[in-house]
């Protein structure tokens, strides 16, 4: 069984401030980690993605994730908000069975005040 | 833009009626997941398909069938439609079924039931 918590269903930082997203997942198995990024009136969209290797994963937009095992946490960082970062993100997790089955977390939505 | 497209943007029933929501995946990739998202429930795995075959169900009411035909494409059915019915309804693609391909997903239907 696979699973993903998001903490904080809102979260708002000033322009240039840190933005820091929490995500812990539950997984049986070694998970893939996955970020997505959903605009207003938009589908999801892939931030970034975590296999195997490198605990520390880059994606698009400046954003980044640190894979930290002993705390099952994949948590979202970029260190300078910009007001075109506001927008709801999701934590996702797979590794589950034999198919590709993807948990998505309840998202957060992300706000940035000028 | 995704490459995966979704038809139509907007559809407004009643309730009891029947719908289908079109998707065509990314050229290239042979699978194709539906979602569904709610402002209470949040997103929700409905179901796989990878090749022509069903992969894997997800939270998929028995009033809800899909299909994916041999040009890939695929559709997904709603029957005796309800107000709860009413929500975002995603489409995804992938290359393959695997657990760590990324998904890229359409910019979805919004489903009106009055």
């Amino acid at each position: 069984a696979q699973s993903v918590t998001q903490l904080g269903s809102h979260v708002s930082v000033s322009e240039g401030a840190l933005v820091l997203l929490r995500c812990n997942y539950s997984s049986s198995v070694p998970p893939y980690l996955f970020w997505y990024v959903q605009y207003p009136n938009q589908g999801l969209q892939l931030l970034l993605k975590y296999t195997t290797g490198a605990t520390l994963v880059k994606g698009i937009n400046g954003f980044e994730a640190e894979f930290k095992k002993s705390e099952t946490s994949f948590h979202l960082t970029k260190p300078s908000a910009h007001m075109s970062d506001a927008a709801e993100y999701f934590c996702a997790v797979s590794g589950g069975g034999g198919y590709q089955k993807v948990t998505f977390g309840t998202g957060t939505k992300l706000q940035v005040i000028p | 833009d995704s490459g995966v497209t979704q038809t139509p943007k907007h559809l407004i029933t009643a309730t009891g009626q029947r719908v289908t929501l079109r998707c065509s995946p990314r050229s290239g990739d042979l699978s194709v997941y539906w979602y569904q998202q709610s402002l209470d429930q949040g997103l929700q795995f409905l179901i796989q398909y990878y090749n022509g075959e069903e992969r894997a169900k997800g939270n998929i009411l028995e009033r809800f069938s899909a299909q994916q035909f041999p040009d890939l494409h695929s559709e997904l059915n709603l029957s005796s439609l309800e107000l709860g019915d009413s929500a975002l309804y995603f489409c995804a693609s992938s290359p393959d079924p695997g657990q760590g391909s990324v998904q890229f997903f359409g910019p979805g239907t919004r489903l009106t039931v009055l």
